[in-house]
């Protein structure tokens, strides 16, 4: 079965240091989704990704936070710097953009960062 | 805009009883409405989905959701909760717009007494 691969599963980092989150969406999903999940709450939508171009990115925390898609392939998301608040899990997600799957998303299992 | 409230963080049930999670939306447009549910440390999975076809949508694990556009409510329900059951659900609305931009509730944890 295709899966959402990403990595690092988990990341310790210090305040102040650089983070970066790695996603391979399952192959031929045209849109791309990061999303923030702090514990005990409902994911976030970061920033969307249809091909290789940003669809929303209205809840990224610019002045810190960067994400690319360079070949409309796989994801990077970026921290610099990391600060306390940032803990929470990254998930990445996936989905066809069009057609009847066009709207369900097939996560990954997520890249939990600390912050300390 | 669009939003998702679900009604409860903590849901606990015995083994064998009736499962109902709650979720209301709010769409400006005939909204595609979702469950999702998470294990532990783990990436969410889609239960099933409501894209307008039928109002008792059918999903996995013996869960289904019934769409009621009068009280803009999509309720998850399961007739007898198993131990496996226990997990994070999560209701979603997408509109449709902005490229399918999805917006997630809360969540509730649901809990199942042996």
């Amino acid at each position: 079965e295709a899966e959402v691969a990403q990595s690092p599963r988990y990341k310790i980092t210090e305040k102040s240091q650089a983070v970066a989150f790695w996603c391979d969406p399952i192959s031929g999903h045209a849109t791309l989704y990061w999303y923030r999940q702090i514990l005990g709450q409902g994911p976030e939508l970061l920033v969307q990704f249809q091909d290789e171009s940003v669809v929303d990115d209205s809840q990224l925390p610019k002045d810190r936070f960067s994400a690319e898609r360079l070949k409309g392939v796989d994801s990077t998301l970026k921290i610099q710097p990391a600060e306390l608040g940032d803990s929470a899990m990254y998930l990445c997600a996936s989905s066809l953009g069009e057609g009847t799957g066009a709207n369900v998303l097939t996560f990954g299992a997520g890249s939990r960062l600390t912050v300390l | 805009a669009q939003s998702v409230t679900q009604l409860g963080s903590h849901v606990s049930v015995s083994e064998g009883a009736l499962v109902l999670l709650r979720c209301n939306y709010s769409s400006s447009v005939p909204p595609y409405l979702f469950w999702y549910v998470q294990y532990p440390n783990q990436g969410l999975q889609l239960l099933l989905k409501y894209t307008s076809a039928a109002t008792l949508v059918k999903g996995i694990n013996g869960f289904e959701a019934e769409f009621k556009k009068s009280e803009t409510s999509f309720h998850l329900t399961k007739p007898s909760a198993h131990m496996s059951d226990a997990a994070e659900y999560f209701c979603a609305v997408s509109d449709g717009t902005g490229g399918f931009k999805t917006i997630f509730g809360a969540g509730t944890r649901l809990f199942v007494k042996a």
